[in-house]
């Protein structure tokens, strides 16, 4: 079965300085990979995602993550953050066809100044 | 991309009352919904997937009985919390996809709160 480790549950980064959320994901084959952001009492937005090709991924909001089958890694990145990053951050992975996303437990990003 | 529309977004009913959380896929055809419950400072906790015209496939220790799925058409799946008790009150979320498509679309989520 498919499964997604985020180890981070909590992170706390200063208002510009680089970003790294670690995202680990246990499938037998390739699958399709996810981050979403969740601000509280909000639904979920999907920032970006990846499912073939071009290992490193560009998404909105300045993020980008990077794939790599080597480590089963799908680690979010951002290089500079801003205080209205602070939000839930989930990774997800979906093998396609008619079954339901699975989500890791989420990493809680606080932004200091 | 894909709209999915959930309402309604926040909902307080009393306790032992009856709660009907719509979700629809505006502008595609969704083949599998799927509904998910939320606990504070938690994770997506999948609740079931519906299949247009089929009844839904429950997770284990989900109460069939108490959240009934009904999937009637390809753009509308409806989760209904039956007798809702403080315990239910939680942050639900519909989740919609079609074939051919490369990611599932969520919808904006519903507060509900049984007091």
């Amino acid at each position: 079965a498919q499964s997604v480790t985020q180890p981070d549950i909590h992170i706390t980064v200063s208002e510009g300085a680089s970003l790294e959320l670690r995202c680990n994901y246990s499938y037998g084959a390739t699958p399709y990979l996810f981050w979403y952001v969740q601000s509280p009492g909000q639904g979920l937005q999907l920032l970006l995602k990846y499912f073939s090709g071009d290992t490193l991924v560009q998404g909105i909001k300045g993020f980008e993550a990077e794939f790599k089958r080597s480590q089963s890694s799908f680690n979010l990145r951002k290089p500079s953050v801003h205080w209205s990053d602070a939000a839930e951050y989930f990774c997800a992975v979906w093998d396609s066809g008619n079954t339901p996303l699975v989500f890791g437990k989420g990493t809680r990003l606080s932004v200091i100044a | 991309g894909a709209v999915v529309s959930q309402h309604p977004s926040r909902v307080i009913c009393k306790s032992g009352t009856s709660v009907k959380i719509e979700c629809r896929s505006l502008d595609f055809q969704a083949t599998t919904m799927f509904w998910y419950r939320q606990f504070p400072k938690q994770s997506l906790m999948l609740m079931a997937t519906s299949n247009e015209g089929s009844k839904a496939t429950y997770e284990q220790g989900v109460e069939k009985d108490k959240f009934l799925i009904n999937h009637a058409s390809l753009t509308l799946s409806t989760l209904t919390v039956t007798s809702a008790h403080p315990e239910d009150s939680s942050f639900y979320i519909c989740s919609a996809i079609t074939g051919g498509r490369t990611e599932a679309f969520f919808g904006q989520g519903t507060r509900l709160t049984v007091v």
